[in-house]
């Protein structure tokens, strides 16, 4: 099956600066990778996603880059602010053979007013 | 996006009684839910997937007769925890989805504690 590791497992950075969070998979069948926030007490929201056809994808100050060579992909955050706190997941899946999604360990951003 | 609720939000409970959460969206026809346990600091794990008009699927190590599973309608969906104990307390989210669509929606969660 899938599996999916993420990196850092924890993230502090100062207020005004970049985070970056990776994943990597291990099946190249994978197509959509989609990243969620989850805030203390709360279910996974999702942030952002990914399709396999894509390398690149932004929203405002989140952005997603996806190397399918390298099987890999990343979450970019600029400009951070305190509400980014929170701990993020990324996940894989192949939408041809089921629904199954695959998450990573998450990691848990901390952002320093 | 989808919204889906979880009922209740968080339930404390007596070891040994049972315990049954449920998960319902107003605006989103589910052919697939997903159940997910989480413990503190830790990752989702999967317990079961149910799609519509079959048995759930229960990943390895979850109890099916334990962990009670019903996918009443494409908008409603019940898990049952039979028998609690105090190491079945956890955060426990479902997640809908369709067949042919990429996204998928989770729930707030519900906080489950057997004393």
């Amino acid at each position: 099956g899938e599996n999916v590791e993420q990196h850092p497992s924890t993230l502090s950075v100062q207020e005004g600066d970049s985070a970056v969070i990776k994943c990597t998979y291990s099946d190249s069948a994978s197509n959509y990778f989609p990243w969620y926030k989850q805030e203390l007490g709360k279910g996974p929201q999702l942030i952002i996603d990914i399709r396999s056809n894509v390398g690149e994808k932004k929203d405002q100050r989140i952005a997603v880059t996806l190397n399918k060579t390298a099987k890999h992909f990343s979450l970019h955050i600029t400009e951070t602010q305190p509400e980014d706190s929170a701990v993020y997941f990324c996940a894989a899946t192949n939408r041809m053979t089921g629904n199954q999604f695959y998450f990573g360990t998450g990691t848990s951003l901390t952002v320093i007013p | 996006g989808a919204v889906v609720s979880q009922h209740p939000s968080w339930v404390i409970c007596k070891s040994g009684t049972s315990v049954k959460i449920e998960c319902r969206s107003l605006d989103f026809q589910a052919t697939t839910m997903f159940w997910y346990r989480q413990f503190p600091k830790q990752s989702l794990m999967l317990m079961a997937t149910s799609n519509e008009g079959s048995k759930a699927t229960y990943e390895q190590g979850v109890e099916k007769d334990k962990f009670l599973i019903n996918h009443a309608s494409l908008t409603l969906s019940t898990l049952t925890v039979t028998s609690a104990h105090p190491e079945d307390s956890s955060f426990y989210i479902c997640m809908m989805g369709r067949s042919g669509a990429d996204t998928q929606y989770f729930g707030p969660g519900t906080r489950l504690t057997v004393l």
